[in-house]
């Protein structure tokens, strides 16, 4: 079993709508939890860590369930910009250790007009 | 801002030759990493590096090799190119009390 899982879609939506992205993560003992970004041909940028109580970025809304081991990123109102892959990212050991991440190998949303 | 610089966006090689991708970042982090990143595998971490003259293997090392020897600067080696090492490789670093990577713009490799 992969350490953190993906549906890598493609999700095709159309402008205006809301789409909805899960990730799982294997190891129940991961401390931080982390939303990239990443552009065709560009490298991954951070896009918003992910909280237990769930936090919100503008059109953006990240949500952690620690019990199921899920994690999930809310796209409302998606632009034509949003169109691009999104890595779901967990720490395993907190920020105490040497910083490794785990990247699921993400999913791809594609908004058409 | 932070700054990964990596120190060429496209490389062509050929089978056999030796080859080096440097790596600098501008924010003093005691993290570096090295990623290669392929169609349907995601990213997968070669090496990475908590300190100066420090490394630790990450989950595909084999036939790369490391440097630290500055913190700012983390090169990778190919001691000898072989054509399943064509890729993007991708350095990043991060440290302090985020533990928040940095990527650089990445380096597309051919062996030829």
């Amino acid at each position: 079993r992969k350490e953190v899982e993906q549906d890598p879609g493609p999700f095709n939506v159309p402008e205006g709508a809301t789409v909805a992205f899960n990730c799982t993560y294997s190891n129940s003992a991961s401390q931080s939890f982390f939303w990239y970004r990443q552009d065709c041909r560009k490298e991954p940028k951070l896009l918003m860590s992910v909280y237990s109580s769930g936090n919100e970025d503008g059109r953006f809304t990240a949500q952690l369930n620690r019990a199921s081991q899920y994690i999930s990123l809310l796209i409302r109102d998606s632009k034509l910009s949003d169109s691009a892959t999104y890595l779901c990212v967990v720490n395993p050991l907190g920020s105490s250790n040497t910083g490794k991440l785990i990247f699921g190998q993400g999913t791809t949303l594609q908004v058409k007009p | 801002d932070v700054k990964v610089t990596q120190s060429s966006r496209y490389l062509v090689k050929r089978t056999g030759e030796k080859v080096f991708l440097e790596c600098v970042q501008d924010m003093d982090h005691e993290n570096m990493f090295w990623y290669r990143q392929d169609p349907g595998l995601g990213l997968r971490l070669i090496y990475f590096s908590y300190d100066v003259k420090m490394k630790e293997k990450g989950d595909i090392p084999e036939g790369y090799s490391v440097s630290r020897e500055k913190k700012e600067r983390f090169s990778l080696i190919l001691e000898s190119a072989s054509t399943n090492q064509t890729s993007m490789y991708l350095c990043a670093s991060g440290g302090g009390a985020t533990d928040t990577q940095y990527f650089g713009p990445g380096t597309r490799l051919t062996v030829l």
